[in-house]
């Protein structure tokens, strides 16, 4: 099975930051890749699909890159309401593997 | 509007089973499909597994193949997710949630079920 390996599985960063999280896939997974944002006691929110896509509703901060093996997720200024754990899937075939999430904090 | 509305909390002993229902409504049911994705306490998101409510086609993880039966009734619109042989390490909130249509990308989520699995 495919892996998905997120880095890093933590960060602080100050308000209007630019924060960045890699996915790695262990194959190429094409552009099947999907971000979710999580906020604490609350549901996972689907932010970008596709690996580019932003999903309607999301703010234009976020954005999403790469293709086959390497994504990024982009937060390009952080603001409080950022405060989440994101986690990447691959949903191109079964199993549809989650990373293992990075936590954002405000520092 | 999309809403996926699950059964509520469960507490099991270990070797027991569970079955979680996740009833939708505002769309047409049997053109979609449903994950189960479940989160421990304090861990991250893990997918279970995949009903097609059009085929009734699965695909099981692995962790979990074996113990797991996910069907759905159209009858009802409702999805459903057995785990049998429960263990401790089973406890978390159990999530149903709606694909995109198309492909296994997950749009919309239930609310979540806690299932406590405790002696």
């Amino acid at each position: 099975d495919i892996q998905m390996t997120q880095s890093p599985s933590s960060l602080s960063a100050s308000v209007k930051d630019r924060v960045t999280i890699t996915c790695r896939a262990s194959q190429g997974i094409g552009n099947y890749l999907a971000w979710y944002q999580q906020k604490p006691g609350k549901l996972p929110k689907l932010l970008i699909y596709g690996a580019t896509t932003l999903q309607s509703g999301v703010p234009s901060r976020f954005s999403g890159s790469g293709s086959g093996t390497e994504f990024t997720l982009t937060i390009s200024s952080l603001q409080p309401e950022d405060v989440a754990t994101y986690y990447c899937q691959k949903y191109n075939t079964a199993p549809l593997t989650f990373g293992g999430g990075t936590k954002v904090e405000i520092k | 509007q999309v809403q996926l509305v699950q059964s509520g909390a469960e507490v099991k002993k270990p070797g027991a089973s569970v079955k979680v229902s996740c009833k939708a409504s505002g769309y047409t049911f049997s053109t979609y499909g449903f994950s189960w994705v479940r989160q421990a306490p304090g861990q991250g998101l893990e997918w279970m597994g995949y009903v097609s409510a059009y085929s009734g086609h699965t695909d099981y993880a692995q962790k979990v193949q074996g113990r797991v039966t996910m069907t759905t009734d159209s009858s009802t619109r409702t999805a459903y997710m057995e785990l049998r042989s429960l263990r401790s390490d089973d406890t978390a909130v159990y999530y149903c949630a709606r694909d995109q249509g198309g492909t296994y990308l997950i749009e919309y989520w239930g609310q979540g079920t806690l299932v406590t699995v405790s002696s």
